[in-house]
């Protein structure tokens, strides 16, 4: 089992550039999360994904911010346009239908 | 929303301490889970812990669901064991964190 996997692992990027951030979850996971961390807010889940459906997106900032799962294998978190606030780290999360999140190794994003 | 409250906030421990680590929470929930995150900023899942006690090696933990707290133990504290721990609990699906114990362990 290879983990969650997230690309890329950094990222910096002009002000107003689109960003995407992609995740492969855990096989078999049904669940997939978007969180965001600063030092300021500490982990906010983003938006979250059941069997490919999104469920809750409220925690999505504003309407730069998209995301997608095509299929079971794969996400993605768009932003467009990027801003300098938006920096931080984007980790994505999966679980099963009982039991704990794996997170992935993150992706650290600077907007400069 | 679930509020979650993590103790203490900070903890500096000379190796070979044992320590306790405390989070609140304040409405009934079906997932809870205690993380590590590494100073590479790893976010290592240590237990996945709605009720109960477990164990693994130096670390165990015990979440108390009818009075809503869990407690992380850790006993002969290594330099390793440094970073910030985190209290996650969920109900309906989503995770919401604790704002962390942030531990440091001095040779």
């Amino acid at each position: 089992d290879a983990g969650v996997i997230q690309s890329p692992r950094h990222e910096v990027t002009e002000m107003g550039q689109e960003v995407t951030l992609r995740c492969k979850p855990i096989s078999g996971h049904n669940s997939l999360f978007w969180y965001r961390q600063t030092m300021m807010r500490g982990l906010e889940l983003l938006i979250y994904f059941n069997n490919n459906v999104p469920i809750d997106d409220s925690g999505m900032p504003e309407d730069r911010f998209s995301a997608k799962m095509p299929n079971a294998s794969f996400s993605t978190l768009k932003i467009q346009p990027s801003e300098p606030r938006d920096s931080a780290v984007y980790f994505c999360a999966s679980s099963p239908r009982r039991g704990g999140y794996t997170f992935g190794s993150g992706t650290r994003l600077t907007v400069v | 929303g679930i509020q979650v409250e993590q103790s203490p906030p900070d903890l500096i421990l000379q190796e070979g301490a044992n320590s306790t680590l405390r989070c609140n929470f304040s409405d009934s929930v079906n997932n809870l889970q205690w993380f590590h995150q590494n100073p590479w900023g790893q976010l290592i899942n240590l237990f996945y812990i709605p009720s109960g006690t477990k164990q693994n090696g130096r670390l165990s933990a015990t979440t108390v669901a009818t009075e809503r707290y869990s407690l992380l133990y850790i006993s002969s504290s290594q330099t390793t064991d440094s970073g910030v721990y985190f209290c996650a609990v969920g109900a309906g699906g989503k995770l919401i964190f604790g704002q962390g114990t942030e531990l440091s362990v001095k040779p």
